[in-house]
């Protein structure tokens, strides 16, 4: 069976610019966490979805949103793009919204802002 | 709020020795889930290990068992018979409560050494 995926695997932008980052979940699951990387630091929760639904909101600002469609991939746009925002971005996917189950983590979208 | 802190930037061992990763923790909640996540170099976090909160025994897969003291709030990973492959980033998480997200540590370089 195929894991998490995530596309692009590499992005580069300029500040100002807008990005959208695609996650599809392991088959069956139904929700996807979203996470960002900062080279160093351990992965900091920005987003859940479960079942087309946000579930959890991480403190990151309004710039920062995604969705979930009906066959349960989600995507992560990020507006105004800042240097700050060059991260490693993953994706997560569980049976269900919860923090208590494993949460099968995707390649991660590495972000370059210039 | 959830905070995860691993004290230990960087370790180092022998193949076929044994080390002990450091994590302590601290939350509110009363019912809470502990994991140890692998982060191999250039590739995918994957689950080393869980621990539910109410349960007493350590959690133990394999060469990887958990030293989980509720009290003092730590939690720290034993990996026994030290492998080549066993040299990644191990990051500790906590999740668990009304909230859906983990929350990780800053992790832990491990290289074992030939």
């Amino acid at each position: 069976d195929a894991g998490v995926t995530q596309s692009p695997t590499h992005l580069i932008k300029t500040r100002g610019q807008h990005v959208t980052l695609r996650c599809s979940p392991i088959s069956g699951h139904k929700s996807v966490s979203w996470y960002q990387q900062v080279l160093g630091q351990g992965p900091q929760f920005i987003f859940q979805y479960y079942e087309k639904e946000e579930r959890g909101r991480g403190n990151f600002p309004d710039r920062f949103s995604a969705r979930q469609f009906p066959n349960y991939s989600s995507e992560l746009n990020v507006n105004a793009l800042l240097l700050g925002d060059s991260a490693l971005y993953l994706c997560a996917s569980s049976p269900r919204a919860s923090s208590y189950n494993e949460q099968f983590f995707g390649p991660g979208t590495r972000l370059t802002v210039l | 709020a959830q905070t995860v802190t691993q004290s230990q930037p960087e370790m180092s061992v022998q193949e076929a020795e044994t080390v002990t990763l450091s994590c302590t923790y601290d939350t509110s909640e009363s019912n809470y889930y502990l994991f140890w996540y692998k982060q191999p170099p250039s590739r995918q976090m994957i689950l080393v290990i869980r621990q539910e909160a109410y349960k007493q025994q350590n959690a133990t897969e394999n060469r990887f068992s958990v030293n989980f003291q509720k009290a003092a709030k730590s939690f720290s990973l034993k990996i026994s018979d030290s492998q080549l492959g066993d040299t990644a980033m191990y990051f500790c998480a906590l999740g668990g409560g009304s909230n859906y997200k983990l929350t990780f540590g800053k992790g832990t370089l491990l290289t074992v050494n030939p």
